[in-house]
């Protein structure tokens, strides 16, 4: 089955600096990965995603990348601002179903 | 309605006791989701529903764990004679599934004390 790794566990950035959380997985047949972030106390939220068909995705401050031939697929967040302080996790899915998550990132934006 | 809705929102039970955990998706979607996440820690996958397929309920950690849904409704999670170790918050989520669709919605989750 499906292996999702999330690299680092955590990470702290001065605010104003960029962050970029990475993942791996295994299964080549995976086409979808989301992006969730969660606050201290709430729900995860999705906050962005690609399909294996892009290479690249940008809402305003947040990135996606995506590798399909190394297998790995990285967010980057810009500018980044204290209320980006979050754990976020990636996630893995074929065809948008039963989604395999990393362990998450918890980042701390520094201010 | 609106999102996915689940309770109750915090449940305190005695070790021993069983509990039932409720999630009501999203309507229209056919896929559900249950997730164990203890503090600090990730999103440990319990059971998917989807559709009228069979459930892949090979994320249950033990056999006191229990689940069902009816359709493409509401389902219930169970937690027969609880142990301190099942203290954790219980996440739903519901999804469209299918090619091209967008992600999980989650629930608020039931925070889940054994004392």
């Amino acid at each position: 089955g499906e292996n999702v790794e999330q690299h680092p566990s955590t990470l702290s950035v001065q605010e104003g600096d960029s962050a970029v959380i990475k993942c791996t997985y295994s299964d080549s047949a995976s086409n979808y990965f989301p992006w969730y972030k969660q606050e201290l106390g709430k729900r995860p939220q999705l906050i962005i995603d690609i399909r294996s068909n892009v290479g690249e995705k940008k809402d305003q401050r947040i990135a996606v990348t995506l590798n399909k031939t190394a297998k790995h697929f990285s967010l980057h967040i810009t500018e980044t601002q204290p209320e980006d302080s979050a754990v976020y996790f990636c996630a893995a899915s074929t065809h948008g179903q039963n989604f395999v998550f990393g362990p998450g990132t918890r980042l701390s934006v520094l201010p | 309605g609106a999102g996915v809705s689940q309770s109750p929102s915090n449940k305190v039970t005695e070790k021993g006791k069983d509990v039932e955990l409720r999630c009501d998706p999203i309507s229209g979607h056919t896929a559900l989701y249950w997730y164990r996440q203890r503090l600090g820690q990730g999103l440990e996958f319990l059971i998917y529903f989807q559709g009228n397929s069979a459930p892949d309920k090979s994320g249950l950690p033990s056999d006191r764990f229990s689940a069902e849904r009816t359709g493409e409704s509401v389902s219930t999670l169970t937690i027969q004679r609880t142990q301190q170790e099942d203290s954790a918050v219980y996440l739903c989520a519901s999804s469209p599934a299918g090619q091209g669709r967008r992600g999980y919605t989650f629930g608020s989750g039931t925070r889940l004390t054994v004392v």
